[in-house]
């Protein structure tokens, strides 16, 4: 079945500081990937996406390419700010069984002053 | 625009009562639903998913059910609490017949059953 595999947590930063935040899928075929933010308390909102192979998403600072030779889609941010800090979720998507989503476990951000 | 409520937005209930989470969407027709549970500090688990009224497909066999009276309302119930049932309910929705597009999620519900 099709799986996704995110970077543990939580992470903690200084502000400015670079971010990665590692994602890694099992899936057959091309689905789409998705990255997903959570403010605490809140529900999800879209980041970014990317719908093929070598796209790239970016959003707000944030930047993912599509790698499907390596099955990745890496999470980056040049300098994080205090107001980053949420939990990331990494996802996939087929144009099939009802659009249903495959999501990581999602990773804690936490960016100090 | 497109919006998506739900409610109530926190909720404490004992063991053995009933639930009723409910969840609409504006703006949009013909929605694929979608009801989550997130358990603190854990990832998302899908619970039921509807292409359409009256349409439920179950993820998981557990004491919950959920309901699409209307095309734009969806609904999860039970009629008895376990402690386990504890967590954070969000409902999503993204567009049907285009698989490739995101999900977008409402506010969520936080459960607490005592």
């Amino acid at each position: 079945g099709n799986s996704v595999t995110q970077m543990e947590g939580p992470v903690t930063l200084s502000e400015e500081a670079f971010l990665t935040i590692n994602c890694t899928y099992t899936a057959t075929g091309y689905p789409s990937l998705f990255w997903y933010v959570q403010y605490p308390g809140e529900g999800l909102q879209l980041l970014l996406k990317a719908t093929k192979a070598d796209d790239k998403g970016s959003n707000k600072g944030f930047e993912a390419t599509y790698r499907k030779e390596t099955t990745s889609f890496h999470l980056e941010k040049g300098s994080v700010q205090v107001s980053d800090s949420a939990v990331y979720f990494c996802a996939l998507k087929y144009n099939t069984n009802a659009g249903k989503s495959t999501f990581g476990d999602g990773t804690t951000l936490t960016v100090k002053p | 625009s497109q919006t998506i409520h739900q409610w109530p937005a926190t909720l404490v209930q004992p063991v053995g009562s009933p639930l009723s989470l409910e969840c609409t969407v504006e703006g949009t027709s013909n929605p694929n639903l979608y009801w989550y549970r997130q358990a603190a500090g854990r990832g998302l688990q899908l619970l039921f998913y509807s292409v359409g009224i009256g349409q439920i497909s179950s993820e998981v066999p557990q004491n919950l059910s959920a309901s699409r009276p209307q095309d734009r309302q969806f609904i999860l119930s039970s009629k008895k609490l376990l402690l386990s049932d504890s967590g954070f309910y969000l409902c999503a929705w993204s567009l049907s017949g285009t698989g490739y597009d995101e999900q977008f999620f409402g506010p969520g519900t936080r459960l607490t059953v005592l």
